[in-house]
């Protein structure tokens, strides 16, 4: 069964830094996602992964398949994106989840 | 833009009560999902479905829960006998293909009294 682990597991930051948030796995994956919730529930897919780089206005993400790593950048943070960040990888049909991290931006 | 639509966004039933949760994919996607996330725990996978069939189901999933594709639009999932830990926020999502980017209904609330 695949372990996924975020860090951190909350984050503040103020409007305008550049955030990072890691995600790792323990076992080979198909693809990875990252998604964010909104405090109201709703889940958005915002990149989905499987080598290298994506980007995606101001935030980018990486993957490292060797390594079992992957990271998710925002550029610029600012106050909407405050919000919960999920990493889940695919085995076979099913997603495995981490925990996520919840980003508050101050303005 | 295409968006995945759940119904209700919330239900409240008594324990041992069946309820219905209800789906409607993107129409042109082919995989199905039902997730759930209990209040301040992550989102943890129930089932899969593809073909018109169940593809794959985790621990959680056992034989109260049932799934179906009633017809060619919705993707329901059943809970036969309501228990208070089955209050959880549901969520369906569908995809174009395996290990293809998943899109997310806004999800229901189910609370079990």
């Amino acid at each position: 069964k695949n372990e996924v682990e975020q860090s951190p597991q909350n984050l503040t930051a103020q409007e305008g830094e550049f955030i990072t948030i890691n995600c790792s796995y323990s076992v080979g994956i198909s693809a990875l996602h990252w998604l964010q919730q909104h405090p109201g529930g709703g889940i958005v897919s915002l990149f989905m992964l499987s080598s290298g780089k994506k980007k995606h206005g101001r935030l980018i993400a990486t993957i490292n398949i060797q390594e079992k790593h992957s990271s998710l950048h925002i550029t610029a943070s600012h106050p909407r994106d405050s919000a919960v960040y999920i990493c889940a990888v695919n085995n076979g049909y099913q997603l495995t989840f981490g925990k996520g991290t919840k980003l508050s931006v101050i303005p | 833009e295409p968006e995945v639509t759940q119904t209700p966004s919330h239900q409240v039933t008594q324990m041992g009560q069946e309820v219905i949760l209800r789906c409607v994919p993107i129409s042109n996607h082919l995989y199905f999902y039902w997730y759930r996330q209990i209040l301040g725990q992550k989102v943890e996978f129930l089932v899969s479905f593809y073909n018109n069939e169940i593809s794959e189901k985790s621990e959680i999933f056992d034989d109260q829960f049932s799934v179906e594709r009633p017809d060619g639009s919705n993707f329901t999932l059943k809970i036969r006998s309501t228990k208070l830990e089955d209050s959880a926020m549901y969520f369906c999502a569908s995809s174009e293909g395996l290990s293809y980017e998943q899109y997310f209904g806004p999800g229901t609330r189910l609370t079990v009294t």
